[in-house]
């Protein structure tokens, strides 16, 4: 099925530890997005890609990288995890990041730092 | 910075009932977004309505703007166990700002 598609679904870290939470996309959408969920917080944006090539912070970017690999694949790298980055991580995309359409969502990835 | 403030935090109604949810933001908009998150799943766009809209439809669905008090509301009509989850507004500024995100209202219907 057409989507957004995010690996790992879980994931159990150390402090200390490093991954990549990979999302890819096969809609042929421009933009791509990462974004947190926190109890009680709702989604907060970490970084965005408005296009292939181009990548820019949102609002909570510490800690975390980004790389717009092509079109379709937009990973997001913890280098050493912390326990304040135990959250769920959303990875999102849309047609032309202009806003006028709504976004396409992946399913999650459930990361606990220990 | 949160840009939408959903109210209520959470909603609990009987099956066949209607179910209103408010959202407030504080700058002013490109367009609106209602996303429905059922619980471990991930998000899904549910309605846009632009600034120069006042209403829009889709199915059981209704969403109004009022964009002098910057506020908006969604009417889910004759609800169903199904449509338990949390729904989310969702703000875009300008033409290609992200969306920002409000709390997220908790909504449940009792069969």
């Amino acid at each position: 099925n057409a989507g957004v598609t995010q690996t790992p679904k879980f994931q159990v870290l150390k402090t200390g530890q490093s991954m990549t939470l990979q999302c890819a996309q096969d809609m042929n959408h421009n933009s791509m997005y990462w974004y947190r969920q926190d109890p009680g917080m709702g989604l907060r944006l970490i970084y965005y890609s408005a296009s292939e090539g181009t990548t820019d912070k949102g609002e909570v970017p510490n800690g975390y990288n980004v790389s717009r690999l092509n079109k379709r694949e937009f990973s997001l790298r913890l280098e050493s995890a912390a326990p304040s980055q135990t959250s769920v991580y959303f990875c999102a995309s849309n047609p032309s990041g202009s806003g006028g359409r709504g976004y396409t969502f992946g399913s999650g990835t459930r990361l606990t730092v220990v | 910075s949160q840009q939408g403030e959903e109210d209520p935090q959470a909603l609990s109604i009987q099956e066949g009932e209607n179910a209103t949810m408010n959202c407030s933001y504080k700058t002013s908009i490109n367009n609106l977004q209602w996303y429905r998150q059922n619980s471990g799943r991930g998000l899904v766009h549910l309605i846009l309505i632009r600034s120069n809209e006042r209403e829009k439809h889709s199915g059981r669905l209704r969403v109004t703007l009022d964009t002098s008090k910057k506020s908006s509301s969604l009417l889910i009509t004759a609800s169903r166990a199904a449509d338990t989850a949390s729904y989310f507004c969702a703000t875009v500024s300008s033409g290609n700002t992200p969306l920002v995100f409000g709390k997220g209202t908790r909504l449940s219907v009792i069969a």
